[in-house]
Parts: C-alpha cells; sequence; structure tokens
C-alpha cells in the first residue's frame, strides 16, 4: 500500500510555462484534494472531487485546473504559471462517512522564476 | 466562510515541560481534526473529536473538543524532541465536503 503518491516532487518553472500535477491513491477512496501550503497561511483548497467524475472549487482556484481521470488518480494543471503560483502542492484523499479523515501525499515543491 | 486561528503561531519549549495548542472558530464544526506535519513531508492525521467536550488521548497528547463546538485544544505533556513539527487543526462544518485547516502552530522541543 503506496497510500498517496504525488509526482514531481521538485520541479522549477519561468512563468507562462505550464504544468501538471499528478496524484493517485491507492486506497479506494472517494474524494480528493488539492491544497497549497504557503508560510504563514496553513493548508488552502485549491480543487476538490467529492467522488469520480466531479470537481468543484476550493479557496484558491484562480490560475489551476484539475482532472479526476479515475476514481484512483487527481492531476492539477498550471495553464500558465505565475510566480505567486511558486508554493508547496499537497494532494489529499479521503473516504466518504469517515468524517473526512484526509491522507495526504508527500507534496511537489513549485518554484516559479 | 469559516476560519480557524490557532495560537500560538510558534512555540519554543524545554524537553519535558508541558504544552497548550488552541485552536478557535466562531463557526460550529461537526467535528474537528488534529494533523501533524514534519518538514518536507504531508500531513499526517493524529486525532478526530466530534462531540461537544469530547477528550480523547494519545499517549501523552490530550485533545479537546470545546462543548459549543467551536473550539479545540492540544495539550502535550511532558514534551520530547520527536513532538517538534507543525500542528495543524482542521474543522469539518455541517453539510460541507471539504476541511477548513487552521494556520498551523510551528512548535520546537530543545533537547
Amino acid at each position: 500500500n503506496a497510500g498517496v503518491t504525488q509526482t514531481p516532487k521538485f520541479q522549477v518553472l519561468k512563468t507562462g510555462q505550464s504544468m501538471t500535477l499528478q496524484c493517485a491513491q491507492d486506497m479506494n477512496h472517494n474524494s480528493m484534494y488539492w491544497y497549497r501550503q504557503d508560510p504563514g497561511m496553513g493548508l488552502r483548497l485549491i480543487y476538490y472531487s467529492a467522488s469520480e467524475g466531479t470537481t468543484d472549487k476550493g479557496e484558491v482556484p484562480n490560475g489551476y485546473n484539475v482532472s479526476r481521470l479515475n476514481k484512483r488518480e487527481f492531476s492539477l494543471r498550471l495553464e500558465s504559471a505565475a510566480p505567486s503560483q511558486t508554493s508547496v502542492y499537497f494532494c489529499a484523499s479521503s473516504l466518504l462517512g469517515s468524517y473526512n479523515e484526509q491522507f495526504f501525499g508527500p507534496g511537489t515543491r513549485l518554484t516559479v522564476l | 466562510t469559516q476560519l480557524l486561528e490557532q495560537s500560538p503561531q510558534f512555540l519554543s519549549i524545554q524537553e519535558g515541560e508541558n504544552l497548550t495548542v488552541y485552536c478557535n472558530s466562531s463557526s460550529v464544526f461537526s467535528s474537528l481534526q488534529w494533523y501533524r506535519q514534519e518538514p518536507g513531508e504531508g500531513p499526517v492525521l493524529l486525532v478526530t473529536v466530534v462531540t461537544g467536550g469530547e477528550v480523547k488521548k494519545l499517549k501523552r497528547l490530550t485533545f479537546q473538543f470545546g462543548d459549543a463546538r467551536k473550539d479545540s485544544s492540544l495539550h502535550i505533556t511532558a514534551a520530547q524532541p520527536g513532538d517538534t513539527g507543525l500542528y495543524l487543526c482542521a474543522g469539518w462544518g455541517f453539510g460541507n465536503e471539504k476541511l477548513t485547516f487552521g494556520t498551523g502552530t510551528r512548535l520546537t522541543i530543545i533537547p
């Protein structure tokens, strides 16, 4: 059981470049989430998918898109990266009916120059 | 928007001392969770409290959910260097599909 995996672990982009962050879980969880973590800001929700086939905006969705490819995979895309998107990105998953207890991946540290 | 404020933001104490971290909101939550995050890793769930006034113990850690379900505290007895990390509270509102995370308390235990 790998839990929640994320790729890549580190990435450096130039302003305007695009990239996709990948996330997969093997716990048969229904819901998946993308967060960003910035110093002093805690975790802020970007997008979430309550179940396969649905996605919804979180607190800070601007500049991002997501795809729930299947029950296991949930990707986050930056179409035109900006320095304000420099952050650590975490993917998480949870099981419906479990008080939304979340299992997190190891994170992707993204720097946009 | 539901907000969770944690205090203190930073705490540095000697090994063996006791400490309490607070998580406060003006909103009512159906349940509240505490996570610990170590450098370079994702947060890991410590506990979930679901009933107003509930107290849960995890070895030297004691978690309490406020009677009004608006606040929570984490008390650590005889802190150890292994307790060092970022502690995050997170609340699940009624009818929501997502958690609201607090701002975090960065705890350092000095040997």
